[in-house]
């Protein structure tokens, strides 16, 4: 089945850094979705890029959906200690019409003040 | 201003036990999906319901899972005779219709512990 490879599996930084995380597959995806996880909490939805190329932005955070449609990126700019989390990306494949979504593993953020 | 709401958060059982879990979606909201996370993993997909049927169960352990989503009432995800292997955090997530955009809202999750 389609996977989902995304990196860096963990991260330690200081406040005010930039963080980048990035996700890649070897088949393409109709959508890319990025959420984040709180501990002991769902998933919540923080972009969506729906075209090849799309460059979207939510406050501090940026993502793109890859020309290829095979990969994705998400940029946390000045990151805060409330960006603790889990950043999963997530991929609507095109022969879902389900919202059968497919996650990668996760990225762990940890923020040092 | 309800979003998905998911019960019990926490459930512990005894193998061989039976685990219900049960998921009312947002308000508006006529689309289920359960998706588990083991830990340290991403979430799989299980199952997609609409009320009264069930539209793509290809994530669904061939035995021992079942899912349903009645006219009146929440959705349940039934683990019949459950092992340590069940333990994981299942995620219920809705959609106002069938999405094409993937934009599903999640609840918070039960997390079901198999002694």
């Amino acid at each position: 089945g389609q996977q989902l490879n995304q990196s860096p599996q963990s991260m330690f930084i200081q406040e005010g850094e930039d963080v980048s995380m990035n996700c890649t597959s070897s088949s393409i995806f109709n959508t890319w979705l990025w959420y984040k996880q709180d501990p002991g909490e769902g998933p919540v939805l923080l972009i969506a890029l729906y075209k090849a190329g799309e460059l979207t932005s939510n406050g501090r955070l940026t993502a793109q959906f890859g020309i290829t449609r095979k990969d994705s990126f998400l940029n946390i700019s000045a990151s805060i200690p409330s960006d603790v989390g889990i950043y999963f990306c997530a991929g609507l494949p095109p022969s879902s019409n389900t919202g059968k979504l497919i996650f990668g593993q996760g990225t762990t953020l940890q923020v040092k003040p | 201003n309800a979003g998905v709401m998911q019960n019990p958060r926490h459930l512990v059982r005894r193998r061989g036990q039976e685990a219900r879990l049960r998921c009312s979606p947002m308000k508006g909201h006529s689309h289920v999906y359960w998706y588990r996370q083991l830990p340290e993993e991403g979430l799989k997909f299980m199952v997609y319901l609409q009320k009264e049927n069930i539209i793509d169960e290809s994530g669904m352990p061939k035995e021992r899972f079942s899912a349903e989503f009645p006219k009146e009432g929440p959705s349940i995800l039934r683990i019949q005779q459950v092992v340590r292997g069940d333990s994981a955090a299942y995620f219920c997530a809705s959609s106002p219709g069938g999405t094409t955009t993937g934009e599903l809202f999640f609840g918070e999750g039960s997390r079901l512990t198999v002694l």
